[in-house]
């Protein structure tokens, strides 16, 4: 099955500077690349997505990179805020038996100081 | 936008009871919805797959019939955790499929189960 690893597990910068978090993946037939951010005590949200086809992709602060080559995604966060603090999970997505499954990496907790 | 709604957000229950969780898509339908749980300081596993009408798929290592999943309507799943035992307490999190994409997928906000 897919295996996704992430890496740092743990993550502090300073308010405005930038973070950048790395994970790889397994699995070629992989298709969809989700990022999540999960505030304590609370469900996961979709922050940013990338498909296979897309090399990059940006949404104000936010943006992920895909190398299918070497099958490993990053999400970079620029002008970091307080409120950036939290757990992000990357995810990879397949389609087996015509439905997406998703593998989330371990997370990783960033601590933005202000 | 697509919303998830998961209840109880918490619960507490007392060994060998069952304890029912609801997932409902609120402004989409979701043929398709996961289960997920969470240790402390984990990332999410994959339990189950529930398919509406149709029986849900387990993952390795699940037993079926302690977590039970009901996918009756295109709107609202169930965990029925049953014969709940100390063990079970972990935080239990949906997502449905939105319906437009085969790609998005939304979150309920959890529930976190505690079995004393």
């Amino acid at each position: 099955g897919e295996n996704v690893e992430q890496h740092p597990s743990t993550l502090s910068v300073q308010e405005g500077d930038s973070a950048v978090i790395k994970c790889t993946y397994s699995d070629s037939a992989s298709n969809y690349f989700p990022w999540y951010k999960q505030e304590l005590g609370k469900g996961p949200q979709l922050i940013i997505d990338i498909r296979s086809n897309v090399g990059e992709k940006k949404d104000q602060r936010i943006a992920v990179t895909l190398n299918k080559t070497a099958k490993h995604f990053s999400l970079h966060i620029t002008e970091t805020q307080p409120e950036d603090s939290a757990v992000y999970f990357c995810a990879a997505s397949t389609s087996p038996g015509g439905y997406q499954k998703v593998t989330f990496g371990t997370g990783t907790k960033l601590q933005v100081i202000p | 936008g697509a919303v998830v709604s998961q209840h109880p957000s918490r619960v507490i229950c007392k060994s060998g009871t069952s304890v029912k969780i609801e997932c409902r898509s609120l402004d989409f339908q979701a043929t398709t919805m996961f289960w997920y749980r969470q240790f402390p300081k984990q990332s999410l596993m994959l339990m189950a797959t529930s398919n509406e009408g149709s029986k849900a798929t387990y993952e390795q290592g699940v037993e079926k019939d302690k977590f039970l999943i009901n996918h009756a309507s295109l709107t609202l799943s169930t965990l029925t955790v049953t014969s709940a035992h100390p063990e079970d307490s972990s935080f239990y999190i949906c997502s449905a499929k939105t319906g437009f994409s085969n790609y998005g997928y939304t979150f309920g906000s959890g529930t976190r189960l505690t079995v004393v």
